[in-house]
């Protein structure tokens, strides 16, 4: 079936860094979803990307839907202490009823 | 104020008993979820239901059993059945089925002794 990776699976910056993750597959996505989880809570909903090639923000976000269509970048800018938390990728393929999530990449900032 | 609610937020049950997590939702969406999270695994789909009164086995749905009788309403049930339950629940909903966004619960952590 469809699988994601994500990448790196963890990392460590220092607060005002500017962090890059990305999520890959072997497989063609039309939809992907960027979320955040903060610790025992349920993951909320960051960006929502549809088109192959579209680059969307929200605040000091910014993700990529990649032209390949099969992969899907998630950018920080100026990280600060609240941006700790894992960030999960989702993906819709062309025959998929359901999303697709991957692992996950678990984000500390330093102070 | 519209949202998803899940309760417990904690439940503890012995080995063997069934027990049934709550999955509510003021949004007015068609489509509900049940996911599964494991430490360090992504989100694993147990079951989903586009419309009330029909739903569709996961990826993982052995062991499980869900109804939908009502538009805000999707319970879970975990049997006695499934090997390995212990673990941390999260409904979702959608406005409908297939490639709209998922917005997702609190959570439930079921602990089995």
């Amino acid at each position: 079936g469809q699988q994601l990776n994500q990448s790196p699976q963890s990392m460590f910056i220092q607060e005002g860094e500017d962090v890059s993750m990305n999520c890959t597959s072997s497989s063609i996505f039309n939809t992907w979803l960027w979320y955040k989880q903060d610790p025992g809570e349920g993951p909320v909903l960051l960006i929502a990307l549809y088109k192959a090639g579209e680059l969307t923000s929200n605040g000091r976000l910014t993700a990529q839907f990649g032209i390949t269509r099969k992969d899907s970048f998630l950018n920080i800018s100026a990280s600060i202490p609240s941006d700790v938390g894992i960030y999960f990728c989702a993906g819709l393929g062309n025959y998929g009823q359901n999303f697709v999530f991957g692992p996950g990449t678990r984000l500390s900032v330093l102070p | 104020d519209g949202g998803i609610t899940q309760s417990p937020k904690y439940l503890f049950r012995k080995e063997g008993q069934n027990v049934t997590l709550s999955c509510e939702q003021n949004l007015n969406h068609d489509a509900m979820y049940w996911y599964r999270q494991d430490p360090g695994q992504g989100l694993r789909l147990i079951y989903y239901s586009q419309i009330v009164n029909d739903f569709q086995k996961g990826d993982i749905a052995e062991g499980y059993s869900v109804s939908r009788e009502k538009k805000e309403s999707f319970p879970l049930t975990v049997t006695s059945a499934q090997k390995n339950p212990t673990a941390f629940y999260l409904c979702a909903s959608s406005i409908g089925p297939g490639g709209n966004e998922q917005f997702f619960g609190p959570g439930t952590r079921l602990t089995v002794l």
